[in-house]
């Protein structure tokens, strides 16, 4: 178990619908990062947050958007759904990911698919 | 072209064998090279992680760098049942902390 956490597992839903993925970092981690694995693309980087603001952006769609809040747990949403938007979306966490590159714990993963 | 090539496999070994997982990768800002391990239906776990180039030993596993050919290599030496998974190499630039992946190279040990 990493420590992070990741609700809902599983998430079915239809095209044209908005969810919205939620993770909890390790308890003291700063950063967060959002990946999206599947099957064609692999583990792509999505987005990262350091204490509250926007650090990083990776290949993350404009329908796709991503906060962090004052108690540091992250929300993903992502909006008119897509049937190629169908797959695992994971959060990782780190201490810093600021000026060093430290370890990255990745939470369990929620598994997204779009009908 | 791929910033990050990995051989997808499946690769697939008696128990006991020694495996080598390999990438190649074409930035060569490169600095920071990691390994994860990945269970079905489970999130990424940390194996091992190097900084530039040589050789980092933990147990029965053992990660190589060579920053001049732009590959990185995971030996696993006596193979167990339970080392069966996807196995997938990451990269990120001092100062950044995008990782980027390999695809993953799925690996089977048979008992």
């Amino acid at each position: 178990d990493s420590g992070v956490t990741q609700t809902p597992k599983h998430l079915i839903t239809a095209t044209g619908q908005r969810v919205t993925l939620r993770c909890s970092p390790r308890s003291g981690d700063l950063s967060v990062y959002w990946y999206q694995q599947s099957l064609d693309q692999g583990l792509q980087f999505l987005i990262q947050y350091y204490n509250g603001e926007e650090r990083a952006k990776g290949n993350i769609l404009e329908r796709f958007s991503a906060q962090q809040f004052p108690d540091l747990h992250s929300e993903l949403n992502l909006s008119s759904l897509e049937l190629g938007d169908s797959a695992l979306y994971f959060c990782a966490s780190s201490v810093v990911g600021a000026e060093l590159t430290d370890t990255q714990y990745f939470g369990p993963g929620t598994r997204l698919t779009v009908l | 072209q791929k910033e990050v090539e990995q051989d997808p496999g499946p690769l697939s070994v008696p128990e006991g064998a020694i495996v080598s997982l390999n990438c190649t990768y074409s930035n060569s800002a490169f600095q920071y090279f990691m390994w994860y391990r990945q269970y079905s239906r489970k999130g990424p776990e940390l194996l091992m992680y190097t900084y530039s180039s040589g050789n980092k030993e933990d147990g029965r596993f053992t990660a190589q760098v060579d920053k001049s050919s732009k590959y990185i290599s995971l030996f696993i030496r006596d193979s167990q049942p339970s080392d069966s998974a996807t196995y997938l190499c990451a990269m990120s630039v001092q100062g950044a902390q995008k990782l980027v992946f390999g695809q993953g190279t799925r690996l089977t040990i048979n008992p």
